[in-house]
């Protein structure tokens, strides 16, 4: 199947800086990826989908201003948690669809981040 | 989206079969049906797929009615490392489409000795 990697896999900040997470489709192009965020004991929450060369579509309640999302070529999309807060802390996971006949969805191992 | 409906938990013994049910009433004309498998700390892992009938691959296979309105998810021989949270999720990545994916609480499998 299609791997999907992101960087870094875990990151501590202190509150109020920004923390950028990547993540990239390995062996294919991804027209669209999305990112997820999944609070400990639960399901994963989508925050927005990205469109390669577009702006990103934020799902209710995700503040843009504060999850920047940028998605400039079809292998790479990055998400910025600017001034980050301890309530930001979470595991992040982005995903993206592969495009081969029937479309699948593709996930990265996602992202730790700790915001002390 | 179409929303679906798992139990919440299972219990299993190694080597056993074990089926996972997924309810969705509202599915969608051009929705396919995905099921994933996560363990703690890590993404998602794409377990099988499908549209209608029957569907197998080396890991598990996948039953889905003629109404479509729900699916089984079936593992041969479980082992300990099956023990993990199944998702079912129901959705269209057609062109045109977003291929939004909305989770829900999922299936937490546990696999004993």
């Amino acid at each position: 199947g299609a791997v999907v990697s992101q960087h870094p896999s875990w990151v501590i900040c202190k509150s109020g800086t920004s923390v950028k997470i990547e993540c990239r489709s390995l062996d294919f192009q991804a027209t669209t990826m999305f990112w997820y965020r999944q609070f400990p004991k639960q399901s994963l929450m989508l925050m927005a989908t990205s469109n390669e060369g577009s702006k990103a579509t934020y799902e209710q309640g995700v503040e843009k201003d504060k999850f920047l999302i940028n998605h400039a070529s079809l292998t790479l999309s990055t998400l910025t948690v600017t001034s980050a807060h301890p309530e930001d802390s979470s595991f992040y996971i982005c995903s993206a669809i592969e495009i081969l006949g029937q479309e699948t969805q593709y996930f990265g191992p996602g992202t730790r981040l700790l915001v002390l | 989206l179409a929303k679906t409906t798992q139990p919440i938990s299972m219990d299993s013994y190694e080597g056993q079969e074990v089926n996972i049910t997924c309810s969705h009433n509202n599915i969608a004309t051009n929705d396919y049906i995905t099921w994933y498998q996560q363990f703690p700390s890590q993404g998602p892992r794409f377990i099988i797929q499908g549209y209608k009938t029957k569907v197998t691959n080396e890991v598990a296979s996948l039953f889905i009615p003629a109404d479509r309105k729900s699916s089984t998810l079936s593992l041969p021989r479980v082992s300990l490392s099956d023990t993990a949270v199944y998702y079912c999720l129901v959705g269209d990545s057609g062109s045109g489409n977003t291929g939004k994916l909305i989770f829900g609480q999922g299936t937490t499998l546990q696999v004993k000795p």
